[in-house]
């Protein structure tokens, strides 16, 4: 079975701290993702990245910025945390384009 | 207008009953996904299909490529399917766009 774990279930933050939410899967995928969800907005992509150092903007991508150094790894940062940031953030990944995505257990983060 | 649309957005049934979940979309589609995600937020693929249809255990999943229409079913529902559904298109090479969800509440 795919698993993508996430660093925490749960994170508050004060505004202006630097945030790191850190993704893992371990099953050699090529594509992983970050998003945000919000009550009435669904999910929305952040960033995506399709390879180690890759990496693309999705649809919402301002104030944050992303990093893959290792395959299995995909970070999610927060330069300057602000309470519109306060979301729940789910991590996917997949083997490669076309094939379907798996999440983790989303981190929600508080921001105050 | 949204891209994706889900109906009901909520809907609250008895334990047994049968229950549709709708999903319409606007755009060119590669497949479609079924997401259920239960409280705490952890999201758990249920079935992805570009055409006909798809079964596991309670679960039967169909879409009409024609109508840009899916519909995920659930037969004798029960208290544990209590969860948000989500349906999700796959418009291109990388991009999943979301519905909003549809909030199922089982009654013992």
């Amino acid at each position: 079975d795919v698993k993508v774990t996430q660093s925490s279930r749960y994170l508050v933050k004060r505004t202006g701290e630097k945030v790191f939410l850190e993704c893992v899967q371990d099953m050699d995928h090529e594509n992983m993702f970050w998003y945000r969800q919000d009550p009435g907005l669904g999910l929305r992509l952040i960033y995506f990245s399709y390879d180690v150092k890759m990496k693309e903007k999705g649809d919402i991508p301002e104030g944050y910025s992303v990093s893959r150094e290792k395959k299995e790894r995909f970070s999610l940062i927060l330069e300057s945390a602000s309470t519109n940031q306060t979301s729940m953030y789910l991590c996917a990944s997949s083997l490669a384009r076309y094939y379907e995505q798996y999440f983790g257990p989303g981190t929600r983060l508080t921001v105050t | 207008k949204n891209e994706v649309e889900q109906s009901p957005q909520n809907l609250t049934a008895q334990e047994g009953e049968f229950i549709t979940i709708n999903c319409s979309y606007s755009v060119g589609i590669s497949a479609l996904h079924w997401l259920q995600q239960h409280p705490g937020g952890g999201i758990v693929s249920l079935f992805m299909l570009s055409s006909g249809k798809k079964k596991h255990g309670r679960l039967i999943a169909t879409i009409n490529i024609q109508e840009k229409h899916s519909s995920l079913h659930i037969t004798a529902s029960h208290p544990r399917d209590s969860a948000v559904y989500i349906c999700a298109v796959r418009s291109g090479t990388y991009k999943y766009i979301f519905g909003t969800g549809t909030r199922l509440k089982v009654l013992a």
